[in-house]
């Protein structure tokens, strides 16, 4: 079946390095991808999204990359703090569906 | 102010009970939603409603029901509760319900007993 994956469950970087986190989406139907932070005891929050017209777009100290011609998108979080610890998602919505989840990175920050 | 507000966000209760969940969003969004979150973390669609019409309702056993009053709000009923429904379930909503991004709320521990 169709699915939204992430490649690594666990990242663990040092406080100040540049995280990357990965996906990998089958569906080239899907049109607008969305990057979900979620702390321990809370819902998932929304972190940077991109739509299937653009490669690159930019937050506060995070990039989100898209490469359609290999379905794989990337989240980029620059000098990485403690804060930053989490469970990282991307989630997928293809036309007149509802977001489809991937299985989530487990992102540490260590001081 | 809690943009999705679920209530409770803690639940213990005995295998065959019947609860309840409820979620309201002060968003004036039209899509309201339900996930499921199991021990993996992993995340799931349940359903999803747009201004109270049932649009989405993924593989799910016909003793959860959702009821949507009014556009925002969406509850979620559970009945005969079984050990394999412990889980985190978290509302969401959105403005539309497809190509937006979807607002959640902080999550309802269940724990069946």
């Amino acid at each position: 079946g169709e699915s939204v994956g992430l490649h690594l469950p666990t990242l663990s970087v040092q406080e100040g390095d540049n995280s990357i986190i990965n996906c990998a989406y089958s569906n080239s139907a899907s049109d607008y991808f969305i990057w979900y932070k979620q702390e321990s005891g809370k819902g998932p929050q929304f972190i940077i999204d991109i739509r299937s017209n653009m490669d690159k777009r930019q937050g506060q100290r995070v990039t989100v990359l898209l490469n359609k011609t290999v379905k794989h998108l990337s989240l980029q979080i620059a000098a990485t703090q403690p804060g930053d610890s989490a469970v990282y998602f991307c989630a997928e919505i293809k036309a007149g569906t509802a977001l489809i989840f991937g299985k989530g990175t487990t992102l540490s920050v260590s001081s | 102010d809690t943009a999705v507000s679920q209530t409770p966000k803690y639940l213990v209760t005995q295998m065959g009970n019947d609860k309840s969940i409820k979620c309201e969003q002060n968003l004036g969004h039209d899509t309201m939603y339900w996930y499921k979150q199991d021990s993996k973390k992993f995340l799931k669609i349940m359903f999803s409603y747009n201004n109270k019409e049932l649009i989405i309702n993924e593989t799910v056993p016909n003793r959860f029901s959702p009821k949507s009053p009014d556009k925002a709000h969406l509850n979620l009923h559970i009945n005969s509760l079984e050990l394999g429904d412990s889980a985190v379930y978290f509302c969401a909503s959105s403005p539309g319900y497809t190509g937006n991004t979807i607002y959640f709320g902080e999550g309802s521990w269940l724990t069946v007993v």
